[in-house]
Formats: structure tokens, C-alpha cells, sequence
């Protein structure tokens, strides 16, 4: 079974430029999450899709990033314009479905650097 | 106070030993509980979900204390292969899962 793919694995941007990461989820998966890691940091949750549809959004800074999930497969995050503070790795999990007891599978993740 | 709260670490611990991770969690609503494992430079993998009568798998014992709001995670025989940081991770069933931390583990020869 092909897991979570990721594109791409690493990104190099200077601030104020804008970056956009894709993430193919385990096929029939439902559900679709983008997490933020910071070096030294547990994964934090910005989004969260069930198919096409935003499940939870609460902590995903909406004036500079955005995310979509169109026909309810795969998804794209948008950062513009980046911050320094942005610098982290962006993981993109998928879950058979939402609720707390389905596994979730993570993507090997976006490590993107912003200078 | 954090949501979810984890040993500082790391744990440096020679080959065979037995070590112990503890993590609390704040919200008293939360349902489900896992340890994730994620090696250097990787993603996060599921290691073992955590359930209210404790459980076990292999070398690795979880338990849950809803009274305290405190998981715990032993690693009994460690090896080399184990060392990894270890998430402590909460959901509160439909909503969103929260991560701790980590603790960093260094099993050494």
C-alpha cells in the first residue's frame, strides 16, 4: 500500500515569497491533516479536512496561510507571504476516518527554510 | 499550562535498561490517547494507542490515569533500535489531535 506522498521535501525561500506544498493522502482515506513541526517541537495541527470539507481550521494563522482540498483527495498548503518564523517541517497525515480512533499516517514532510 | 506535557528528557540509558516516559494532559474531556515514535529527521509512526486498562506490546507497556490525566510508557530490554523521541499524543474524540512535546531517547551501547 503507497503511503502519504509529499512534494516537495525541501523548500529554500527568502521572506515576504510565497511557497505552496501538495500532499497525496493513503487512497480512501478520508480524512486529511496539516501539522507545523518546529525543530524541538511536537507536531501542531493547522488543518484538518474530512473529504472535501474543513473539519478544523482553529489554529491555521489565516492571514498568510491558506489550504484546500478540492475534489477531496489531495491537498495543497499556502504560506504567502512567509515569515521567518515559518521555518519548520510541514507534515501531511491521513486517517480512514475522523474521530480520535483512527491511526493516522504521516508523510515523510516538507522541510521548508525561510531566510 | 501546555495541553499536553512531557518528560523534558533526554533519556540517556545503556543497552538492556528499562526506562519510563510520563506525559499529562490537561483537557479532562479528552477520549483517546496514543504514544507516537518519531525518529530523527522522520515522520511520526503510531507506536501504540493507549487504552483505559492499560495495555502491552512486546517490550512496551502503556498506561492511563484518567484521574490524574497522566500516560505513561515503558520500555522494558531497550535497544539500540529505540532510540527515538517519543510524542505523547491526545484527542478529544471529533476534535483535534494535540502532540506533546517529545521526549528524546538514547539507548547506548
Amino acid at each position: 500500500e503507497a503511503g502519504v506522498a509529499q512534494s516537495p521535501r525541501y523548500k529554500i525561500i527568502e521572506k515576504r515569497q510565497s511557497v505552496a506544498f501538495w500532499c497525496n493522502p493513503i487512497s480512501g482515506h478520508a480524512t486529511l491533516y496539516w501539522y507545523q513541526q518546529i525543530l524541538g517541537q511536537g507536531p501542531k495541527l493547522l488543518i484538518q479536512f474530512q473529504n472535501n470539507g474543513v473539519v478544523d481550521d482553529s489554529q491555521l494563522p489565516k492571514d498568510r496561510f491558506s489550504a484546500e482540498r478540492l475534489k477531496g483527495v489531495d491537498s495543497t498548503l499556502k504560506i504567502q507571504p512567509a515569515k521567518l518564523e515559518d521555518s519548520a517541517v510541514y507534515l501531511c497525515a491521513s486517517s480512514l476516518g475522523t474521530g480520535g480512533f483512527y491511526e493516522q499516517y504521516f508523510g515523510p514532510g516538507t522541510r521548508l527554510t525561510v531566510t | 499550562r501546555k495541553e499536553v506535557e512531557q518528560d523534558p528528557g533526554p533519556f540517556n540509558v545503556p543497552e538492556g535498561a528499562t526506562v519510563a516516559f510520563n506525559c499529562t494532559y490537561s483537557n479532562s474531556a479528552s477520549q483517546s490517547f496514543f504514544w507516537y515514535r518519531q525518529d530523527c529527521r522522520k515522520e511520526p509512526k503510531l507506536l501504540m494507542s493507549v487504552y483505559s486498562s492499560g495495555n502491552e506490546d512486546g517490550r512496551f507497556t502503556a498506561q492511563l490515569n484518567r484521574a490524574s490525566q497522566y500516560i505513561s510508557l515503558l520500555i522494558r530490554d531497550s535497544k539500540l533500535s529505540d532510540s527515538a523521541t517519543y510524542l505523547c499524543v491526545v484527542n478529544d474524540y471529533g476534535q483535534n489531535f494535540v502532540f506533546g512535546p517529545g521526549t528524546r531517547l538514547s539507548v547506548l551501547p
